[in-house]
């Protein structure tokens, strides 16, 4: 069965070092977006991207993030100068015309 | 801010016993999900509620949807242990697929 995939699973970075996290959307899909869990916390939206371009994207997502679609099959999602509270869980999902989102397995980031 | 609350926020049951987690959401839409999380795993796909009055079923679990009373319910019917996880209802704000808000999760523990 297609499923997106996330790489790296697990990342440990010092405070302050860019980020780079790669996801594979399942590959007829149209429309992809990165969610993050805090440990403990409810999932959260951070952006949607269709079309090569940010359709929607939460108050979370300020300038330290970007998302790219470099090619055919990747989507990624890169944090400039990583804090503390970046720790998290990050999920990348996608959908094709219809109404479910795929999620990923997640990508933890540690920032030490 | 678009709230979307669940309760209880902790469920431990008995195998064999009914239950229902109950979603509140503070925004017009006609779009719910529910979602399973497993310990340290992505979000699994149960149900996705389209209109005002959906009901649906997938063996011990039914969702149903109330736009009106902008409520949705998880019903467990005879519980198992293999049903122990975190669910997640999610609104759709818009209703076009592209942002989800996810509720507090319930963690549902069954007890042998």
């Amino acid at each position: 069965e297609p499923e997106v995939t996330q790489t790296p699973s697990h990342q440990v970075t010092q405070m302050g070092q860019e980020v780079i996290l790669r996801c594979v959307p399942i590959s007829n899909h149209l429309y992809f977006y990165w969610y993050r869990q805090i440990l403990g916390q409810k999932v959260e939206f951070l952006v949607s991207f269709y079309n090569n371009e940010i359709s929607e994207k939460s108050e979370i997502f300020d300038d330290q993030f970007s998302v790219e679609r470099p090619d055919g099959s990747n989507f990624t999602l890169k944090i400039r100068s990583t804090k503390l509270e970046d720790s998290a869980m990050y999920f990348c999902a996608s959908r094709d015309d219809g109404n479910t989102i795929y999620f990923g397995e997640g990508s933890w980031l540690t920032v030490v | 801010e678009l709230k979307v609350e669940q309760n209880p926020l902790f469920l431990s049951m008995q195998e064999g016993k009914n239950y229902t987690i109950y979603c509140n959401y503070s925004t017009t839409s006609d779009r719910l999900y529910w979602y399973r999380q497993d310990p340290g795993k992505s979000l699994e796909s149960l149900f996705v509620l389209l209109s005002n009055g959906a009901v649906k079923q997938e063996g011990r679990l039914m969702a149903s949807l109330d736009t009106k009373a902008r409520l949705s319910t998880l019903h467990i019917t005879a519980a198992v242990h293999d049903l122990s996880a975190t669910y997640f209802c999610a609104v759709d704000k818009g209703n076009t697929g592209n942002q989800f808000y996810f509720g507090t999760g319930t963690s549902l523990t069954v007890i042998p």
